[in-house]
């Protein structure tokens, strides 16, 4: 079956470092790949996606490419600032499953 | 606001009871789908709606567990005796359609407490 594993929290890192949070998969097909984010207080909301291998989904300064090589979808920040504390979920959707399937999240706290 | 809506967000119930949840998907999306996320991890799939038809259920949803769409509009989630077990958050997500890059857009959730 499908799963996503992500790197455990949490996190915490001051403001301007660099981000890397760590995302591996196992699907069967040819999944579409997403960074969901979830601010204290609020529901889920997509950050980026990324439909096909090699594919790189950016937004609000977040990137991660889709490696099929090697199962990965890592996202990536060269500065964090203090509004981006969150919990960030990597997950998968196949049209054979006809559903998102979610990593456990990963916490970030950024500090001043 | 034209999002996904769900109520109540807050519910808490003695176990036994019945309890029965709402969602609102954006206007126009065809596609529907519950989720359910325990603290510290990442939502579960428990079932999904293209139109009013329930295509898919997740082995999670116990026959204690109905939902239902109606002319492909709102939704409903119903637990029937509840347990301790289902204390969680529930969430509700619509897409427009079911391709590989569809988005799911989603609820602020209903969080669920079983006494």
């Amino acid at each position: 079956g499908n799963s996503v594993t992500q790197m455990e929290g949490p996190v915490t890192l001051s403001e301007e470092a660099f981000l890397t949070i760590n995302c591996t998969y196992t699907a069967t097909g040819y999944p579409s790949l997403f960074w969901y984010v979830q601010y204290p207080g609020e529901g889920l909301q997509l950050l980026l996606k990324a439909t096909k291998a090699d594919d790189k989904g950016s937004n609000k300064g977040f990137e991660a490419t889709y490696r099929k090589e090697t199962t990965s979808f890592h996202l990536e920040k060269g500065s964090v600032q203090v509004s981006d504390s969150a919990v960030y979920f990597c997950a998968l959707f196949t049209g054979g499953g006809n559903k998102l399937t979610f990593g456990t999240g990963t916490q970030l706290k950024v500090e001043l | 606001d034209t999002g996904v809506s769900q109520d109540p967000r807050h519910k808490i119930t003695k176990r036994g009871q019945n309890v029965t949840f709402r969602c609102d998907p954006i206007s126009e999306h065809n596609r529907l789908y519950w989720y359910r996320q325990t603290l510290g991890q990442g939502p579960e799939f428990l079932t999904y709606f293209q139109n009013e038809a329930q295509l898919e259920k997740s082995r999670l949803l116990s026959d204690r567990f109905s939902a239902e769409r109606p002319k492909g509009s709102f939704s409903t989630l119903e637990i029937q005796r509840t347990e301790q077990g289902d204390s969680a958050m529930y969430l509700c997500a619509s897409s427009l359609g079911s391709g590989p890059g569809d988005e799911q857009f989603f609820g602020p959730g209903t969080r669920l407490t079983v006494l």
